[in-house]
């Protein structure tokens, strides 16, 4: 149980454009995911819990404008990257808990590896 | 201070051996401690969570947490080439997984 699919696994688009990331809890239910980010070599960083209906919570730093996070239904959340830009090049990872937001350890999809030029 | 520490290694052991990987963390009202392995390139997969204060044995992998001190770990015994990762110490705070930056693991044949 608790697996988490995340598309497209890489991803390269030129700069100015948007990128989709989807994620897809496909066995459980999930109220609440998180949208990590991690940069060669540094450790994940949380960008924003996705709420199942409502808007989502962004991290101190994270621009919600360019970060559209939307979570519509109880099995998928979607990223999209803005107008992105070559320092958004970044290793996008998702996430959700059986239990919720609270003391249920997270299970992450496989990630997306997005590159703009 | 971060909110999680974790040396960052690279920490290298002989196959066979006993690897110790450490983290300490901030919050004291934080209840809740992962362990997560991550090979390059891939995503973080879930090796052990503990809640209490003491030993958790799961396999070859034993999680020690010190609520009083802070401190979490995690021994891998019996270490294989295949154990070669970083592993990256996670705490809940708040609804939250806060990660340390990860230590980087290398067992060697």
């Amino acid at each position: 149980g608790a697996v988490v699919s995340q598309h497209p696994s890489w991803v390269i688009c030129k700069s100015g454009t948007s990128v989709k990331i989807e994620c897809r809890s496909l066995d459980f239910q999930a109220t609440t995911m998180f949208w990590y980010r991690q940069f060669p070599k540094q450790s994940l960083m949380l960008m924003a819990t996705s709420n199942e209906g409502s808007k989502a919570t962004y991290e101190q730093g994270v621009e919600k404008d360019k970060f559209l996070i939307n979570h519509a239904s109880l099995t998928l959340s979607t990223l999209t990257v803005t107008s992105a830009h070559p320092e958004d090049s970044s290793f996008y990872i998702c996430s959700a808990s059986l239990g919720g937001a609270g003391n249920s350890p997270l299970h992450f999809g496989n990630g997306t590896r997005l590159t703009v030029t | 201070q971060k909110e999680v520490e974790q040396n960052s290694g690279p920490l290298s052991v002989p196959e066979g051996a006993i690897a110790s990987l450490n983290c300490t963390y901030s919050d004291r009202g934080s209840q809740s401690f992962f362990w997560y392995r991550q090979y390059s390139g891939k995503s973080p997969e879930l090796i052990m969570s503990i809640y209490s204060n003491g030993d958790k044995e799961d396999g070859r992998f034993t999680a020690q947490l010190n609520k009083a001190s802070q401190y979490v770990s995690l021994l891998i015994r019996d270490s294989q080439p295949s154990d070669s990762a970083t592993y990256l110490c996670a705490v809940n705070k708040e609804g939250k997984l806060i990660f340390g930056q990860g230590t980087e693991l290398s067992v060697k044949p």
